[in-house]
């Protein structure tokens, strides 16, 4: 699986946007990269994901670069509920290559939003 | 919609005890996986269900299995317990067979403690 390398942690004030890294230099043309956080160890939370193109959705935005060796994800008015660790994850294929596999995990971006 | 609920929450076992956690999974989703998160190992995954068949298995010792039922509902069971077993137990489920990126939502999780 390819490997994420991110920030271990992060402050951002409250209002502003918050952009968090993640380098995935080895991935493949066809792995996906998602993000999810996690709050005082409840569930992961899902928070976007994409292949080539830079997504949107109501949470945050994904920016992805040309070569797909690394990504942004945005959150663009950070609040004090979104702190909380941010996991940045390449999804392989099944050694089998016929489908989507596990979610490997890494360390995470802890994010802190200061009022 | 509800989410992916996870039960019991909270629970409390002795070491040498068997314990099996539950997992019903969205609306329409057939895809059911499980990981265990501990502070040392972080996320870790431990099977994938569809269809009521094994489709991937991580690293863990034999203690830990799990199944699938004909609505979609997992358990996963650990046999003989130590301490070291003591985590999150998290749940995910998916639409299904996943060739093409599907979102993987995750449930809030039943907490196990081996004393």
């Amino acid at each position: 699986d390819a490997k994420t390398t991110q920030p271990p942690s992060m402050d951002c004030a409250e209002g502003r946007a918050a952009n968090l890294p993640c380098n995935h230099s080895t991935i493949s043309g066809n792995e996906y990269v998602y993000w999810y956080r996690q709050i005082h160890s409840q569930g992961p939370q899902y928070i976007i994901h994409g292949l080539k193109n830079n997504e949107t959705n109501e949470m945050a935005s994904l920016i992805i670069t040309e070569d797909r060796k690394s990504s942004t994800l945005i959150l663009p008015h950070a609040t004090l509920r979104d702190t909380a660790v941010y996991y940045c994850i390449v999804r392989a294929l099944t050694p089998g290559g016929t489908s989507y596999g596990k979610l490997t995990f890494g360390q995470g971006t802890i994010l802190t939003v200061h009022p | 919609k509800a989410g992916v609920t996870q039960t019991p929450r909270y629970l409390i076992k002795t070491r040498g005890q068997q314990v099996t956690l539950s997992c019903s999974p969205i609306s329409g989703h057939r895809s059911v996986s499980w990981y265990q998160q501990t502070p040392g190992q972080g996320l870790q995954f431990l099977f994938e269900y569809f269809s009521e068949t094994q489709r991937n298995k991580g690293n863990f010792p034999g203690r830990f299995s799990g199944r699938q039922f004909s609505n979609s509902r997992s358990e996963m069971n650990v046999s003989t317990l130590e301490l070291g077993d003591s985590a999150l137990y998290l749940c995910a489920s998916s639409l299904g067979l996943d060739f093409s990126g599907n979102t993987i939502y995750f449930g809030e999780g039943s907490w196990l403690t081996v004393v």
